[in-house]
């Protein structure tokens, strides 16, 4: 079965810069998630979607990010404008979402570096 | 913040020596999930643990959820090269509940 696609692998952008991630979760999967991995840290999760609908994005900075899961399948992740600080590796996972203690499945991430 | 700390955060031994490594928490879990991230790669699922006390192997790993549900440890037993990586616990919910990570242990294992 195919796995969690994410493009682009890599990005190098300039601060002020705009930038976009996309994911297309594995098929069936209702949950799916954006996470920021900075460097030596784990993911730090920042917007869940449940279908189409957003259950968290508690920690979803949103004067510069956002994110739509438009037919709850494929997402993208938009930062508009990028900081410095924005330079880390974005992961996209999905999960079936309808069991208790699911799996999650990783994509292999979008590094972004932001100079 | 970090609902979930782990320690060490860096790890480096020789290749044959045991190790263990802690996932621990103020709040009590449902369940507690252990991924394994290699450079370049997202986190892959070792295992989930449920139940208070529980124990389980993955050859030659050993995973125990604690008493309380607070805490959880990864014992690894002889290690080798290829178990080097970074290693996440996450607290994990049934259904929408969001999956939320610890810091990590980064382990080396050196030949």
């Amino acid at each position: 079965e195919a796995g969690v696609a994410q493009s682009p692998r890599y990005k190098i952008i300039e601060k002020r810069q705009s930038v976009a991630f996309w994911c297309n979760p594995i098929s069936g999967h209702a949950t799916l998630y954006w996470y920021q991995q900075i460097l030596g840290q784990g993911p730090k999760l920042l917007i869940q979607f449940q279908n189409n609908g957003v259950v968290d994005d508690s920690q979803l900075p949103k004067d510069r990010f956002s994110a739509e899961r438009l037919k709850g399948v494929d997402s993208t992740l938009k930062i508009q404008p990028a900081k410095l600080e924005d330079s880390a590796v974005y992961l996209c996972a999905s999960s079936l979402g309808q069991m208790m203690n699911t799996e999650a499945f990783f994509g292999q991430g979008t590094r972004l570096t932001v100079v | 913040t970090q609902l979930l700390e782990q320690s060490p955060q860096f790890l480096s031994i020789q290749e044959g020596e045991n190790l263990t490594v802690y996932c621990n928490s103020s709040s009590v879990f449902s369940s507690l999930q252990w991924y394994r991230q290699e450079p370049g790669e997202g986190p892959v699922l070792l295992v989930t643990v449920v139940t208070g006390g529980e124990v389980k192997k993955l050859k030659r790993l050993t995973f125990q959820f604690g008493d309380a549900r607070k805490d959880s440890s990864l014992h690894i037993t002889a290690a080798q090269p290829g178990d080097t990586g970074l290693y996440l616990c996450a607290k994990a919910g049934r259904g929408a509940q969001k999956l939320v990570f610890g810091q990590g242990t980064r382990l080396t294992i050196n030949p």
